[in-house]
Parts: structure tokens; C-alpha cells; sequence
């Protein structure tokens, strides 16, 4: 049981380049999150999928896109990379009922540079 | 909007000592409290949580009661080991708002011997 899995671990773009982050879960869980993190700023959120078949905007989404692949997967594109994505990316699982609260598990995180 | 607001860090300890991290909190509705813990090199868990006022949750000799008076959800341990150095993050769900948490920023944690 790996719980939630990302690749790669660490990543280095140039500016303009595209990448997809990818994030599975092996737990049965409804909802995926993406996360950013960054120094000062705690984590926040950039795109969740509340089920298999659902995207919705988190509160910084501007520069990406998601994908829920099925119900395993979810990944995050960034199709022009900016020197402002420079960040630790997290990827959160959760299971349960939908509209309470239930424990978001995480991912090992992907560091990015981007030059 | 909903924020939490936490104590700068690094705070820096010696094993044993007493800790204190502070959480403060402002939500347009009734929240959810929560400490994650987050080792180096590592993703975030959960170390604890409350889910109404005068709860309290505690884990691994950690402390935290939620305070709907002063909007506080302070960590507490009473004697620190140098396992416990992590960066340890206070965050809060709004009941009926899904499941998205709002995190403070982090404070970094150091016990030494």
C-alpha cells in the first residue's frame, strides 16, 4: 500500500517549457488535490477533483491545468513554465463522504526550479 | 475570507523543553481545526484535529484546544524530543465547505540535545 505517489521528485525547466506532474493514489479515495508551496506562504491550492470526472479551480490556478485520469490519477500541467512556479508541488488524496470533512493524505512532493 | 495566522519560526528548543506554537484563526463560518507535521524531505500528515469548541485533539504527546472565544488553536508538548523537529502547519476546514483546508504558513520546529 504506497498511499499517494508522485513523480518526478525533482524537476528543472526553462522558461516557456511544459511538464506534467503526475500524482496516483492506491487507496480508493473520491477527491484529489494539488497543492504549491511556498517559503512563507504555507500551502495552498491550486486545483481539486471532489470525484473521478470533476476539476474545479482552487485559489491559485492561474498558469495550470489538471487532469483526473480516472480514479487513481490526477496530474498537473503547466504548459509555459514561469520562473514563478519555482515551488514545492504536493499532491493530497481524500476519502469518505462527500461534503464532510475527511483526511487528506500526501504525497512526497515534486520540486521544481524553473529558470 | 478564512485565514490562520501562526507564530514565526524557527523556533529552537533543547530536548525536553516545553513547546508552544500558536494558531489563530478568522472563518465566516464554523470551522474545523487542524495541526499537520511535515518531516524533512517528507509530505504532510496529520497530527491532530478539533472539530467544535473546548475539543481537544492530541497525538504523539502533542496538545491543542480548540478556543472559539480567542479563535485559537495553540500546539502544545511538554517535553520535545529531536524527532520532533519538523515544520508543523495549523489549517482549518469550514463546516459544509468541502474539504479544502486552509493552511497558515508554517512554523519550523529545531530541538536540540
Amino acid at each position: 500500500n504506497a498511499g499517494v505517489t508522485q513523480t518526478p521528485k525533482f524537476q528543472v525547466l526553462k522558461t516557456g517549457q511544459s511538464m506534467t506532474l503526475q500524482c496516483a493514489q492506491d487507496m480508493n479515495h473520491n477527491s484529489m488535490y494539488w497543492y504549491r508551496q511556498d517559503p512563507g506562504m504555507g500551502l495552498r491550492l491550486i486545483y481539486y477533483s471532489a470525484s473521478e470526472g470533476t476539476t474545479d479551480k482552487g485559489e491559485v490556478p492561474n498558469g495550470y491545468n489538471v487532469s483526473r485520469l480516472n480514479k487513481r490519477e490526477f496530474s498537473l500541467r503547466l504548459e509555459s513554465a514561469a520562473p514563478s512556479q519555482t515551488s514545492v508541488y504536493f499532491c493530497a488524496s481524500s476519502g469518505g463522504l462527500a461534503g464532510a470533512y475527511n483526511e487528506q493524505f500526501f504525497g512526497p512532493g515534486t520540486r521544481l526550479t524553473v529558470l | 475570507g478564512n485565514s490562520v495566522t501562526q507564530m514565526e519560526g524557527p523556533v529552537t528548543l533543547s530536548e525536553e523543553a516545553f513547546l508552544t506554537i500558536n494558531c489563530t484563526y478568522t472563518a465566516t463560518g464554523y470551522p474545523s481545526l487542524f495541526w499537520y507535521v511535515q518531516y524533512p524531505g517528507e509530505g504532510l500528515q496529520l497530527l491532530l484535529k478539533a472539530t467544535k469548541a473546548d475539543d481537544k485533539g492530541s497525538n504523539k504527546g502533542f496538545e491543542a484546544t480548540y478556543r472559539k472565544e480567542t479563535t485559537s488553536f495553540h500546539l502544545e508538548k511538554g517535553s520535545v524530543q529531536v524527532s520532533d523537529s519538523a515544520v508543523y502547519f495549523c489549517a482549518l476546514i469550514l463546516t459544509g465547505g468541502g474539504n479544502k483546508l486552509t493552511f497558515g504558513t508554517g512554523t519550523q520546529l529545531k530541538v536540540e540535545l
